[in-house]
């Protein structure tokens, strides 16, 4: 299957700081991403979608200022967490779908842990 | 809307004993089914996947699952359970789009295998 890669692994932030993390397929095109956000012991649950060179749809209940979406290219998408706080610490996992296949590809997750 | 329901919460099995995930979907149209497997910590790996055809399904590391249609079901099930079988199972359900595929997960069943 088609490789996605996320960046970081973990990461531990003071609160009020931003967080970026990045999410790359290595050898597929994206042309849309997803971003998930998973509680401890919980499912997956879906924030939003980002499309290459368009604006993120954003699920209901999530905060678009909050968690910034950019799809700037069609093999990167980040998501930026601004000014976070110990609320936001989450599993994080995005997923990735190219334009000739229906399949979505999953990286392997940020563990973001705020203080 | 469409969702998805995982009946079990948490199932324990013996190791070499058969196993059956349950998975009950909602849905308008005819359903693109996945099952995903989780280690801890992980991303989500993909299991086996129904989009039409033969209602059953084989995926990887011996696992299959049966697409019901009168039942709305996915039951995902293993002959012979191993004990590196242990993770957590979700369930997942997307219509084709064309494109993009998005998600929606069951709350998962977490697995524990006895030795």
């Amino acid at each position: 299957g088609a490789v996605v890669s996320q960046h970081p692994s973990w990461v531990i932030c003071k609160s009020g700081t931003s967080v970026k993390i990045e999410c790359r397929s290595l050898d597929f095109q994206a042309t849309t991403m997803f971003w998930y956000r998973q509680f401890p012991k919980q499912s997956l649950m879906l924030m939003a979608t980002s499309n290459e060179g368009s604006k993120a749809t954003y699920e209901q209940g999530v905060e678009k200022d909050k968690f910034l979406i950019n799809h700037a290219s069609l093999t990167l998408s980040t998501l930026t967490v601004t000014s976070a706080h110990p609320e936001d610490s989450s599993f994080y996992i995005c997923s990735a779908s190219g334009a000739v296949n229906t399949e979505a590809f999953f990286g392997q997750g940020t563990r973001l842990t705020v203080v | 809307a469409q969702s998805v329901t995982q009946p079990d919460i948490h199932i324990t099995v013996s190791e070499g004993a058969s196993l059956e995930l349950r998975c009950n979907y909602s849905y308008g149209a005819t359903p693109y089914l996945f099952w995903y497997v989780q280690s801890p910590g992980q991303g989500l790996q993909l299991l086996l996947k129904y989009f039409s055809g033969d209602t059953l399904v084989q995926g990887i590391k011996g696992f299959e699952a049966e697409f019901k249609r009168s039942q709305s079901s996915f039951n995902l099930r293993k002959p012979s359970v191993h004990w590196s079988d242990a993770a957590e199972y979700f369930c997942a359900v997307t219509r084709n789009t064309g494109t993009a595929s998005k998600l929606t997960f069951g709350t998962g069943t977490r697995l524990q295998v006895t030795l």
